[in-house]
């Protein structure tokens, strides 16, 4: 299968400070990227999709100024939490699309807000 | 109406039993379907994809795709203790660059 890497795995942040979470494709070119927040015994819950070179899409209710996401690159795309609260704590995972067909997940990245 | 529907569970199983984990999906133009397997503080990992209606086996795994009923399922053959996880049914709709996923059936495998 196709790798995708995540980093980093786990951050812990002070509260009103920005995390930026990276997502790579390792060994494909990801026509889209997609960013999840997953809470403890909860579903996935898609938050953006977001397309190299294009502006992100937001799910509704995502507030587009807080999850700032760029997508660089075919192999790059960038999540950041800015002015983190303990209620931005979460569990958040990239997947990305191969030939616009399986999506492959990144490890997913545990974000403490204290 | 969620766009892909399935019972949380949890489902228990006996070691070496066939586990059935079933999906349910409301948009008729669905074009990939895809199970997924999550263990517990992991990120999913993919298991099966299926296009055509038909079954599609895989080692101890098969899915299996009815269009017109607009179903799709995952048998585990020889269930192990180590297929203990939540499994998660996906469904890409055509022409949208989308993923919808389910809630995931939680199955438990016991020795």
């Amino acid at each position: 299968g196709a790798v995708v890497s995540q980093h980093p795995s786990w951050v812990i942040c002070k509260s009103g400070t920005s995390v930026k979470i990276e997502c790579r494709s390792l060994d494909f070119q990801a026509t889209t990227m997609f960013w999840y927040r997953q809470f403890p015994k909860q579903s996935l819950m898609l938050m953006a999709t977001s397309n190299e070179g294009s502006k992100a899409t937001y799910e509704q209710g995502v507030e587009k100024d807080k999850f700032l996401i760029n997508h660089a690159s075919l192999t790059l795309s960038t999540l950041t939490v800015t002015s983190a609260h303990p209620e931005d704590s979460s569990f958040y995972i990239c997947s990305a699309t191969r030939m616009d067909t399986e999506a492959f997940f990144g490890q997913g990245t545990r974000l403490t807000v204290v | 109406q969620k766009e892909v529907e399935q019972n949380s569970g949890p489902l228990s199983v006996p070691e070496g039993a066939i586990a059935s984990l079933n999906c349910t999906y409301s948009d008729r133009v669905s074009q990939s379907f895809f199970w997924y397997r999550q263990y517990s503080g992991k990120s999913p990992e993919l298991i099966m994809s299926i296009y055509s209606n038909g079954d599609k086996e895989d080692g101890r795994f098969t899915a299996q795709l009815n269009k017109a009923s607009q179903y799709v399922s995952l048998l585990i053959r020889d269930s192990q203790p180590s297929d203990s996880a939540t499994y998660l049914c996906a469904v890409k709709i055509r022409n949208f660059n989308k993923f919808y996923f389910g809630s995931g059936t939680k199955l438990n495998v016991k020795p």
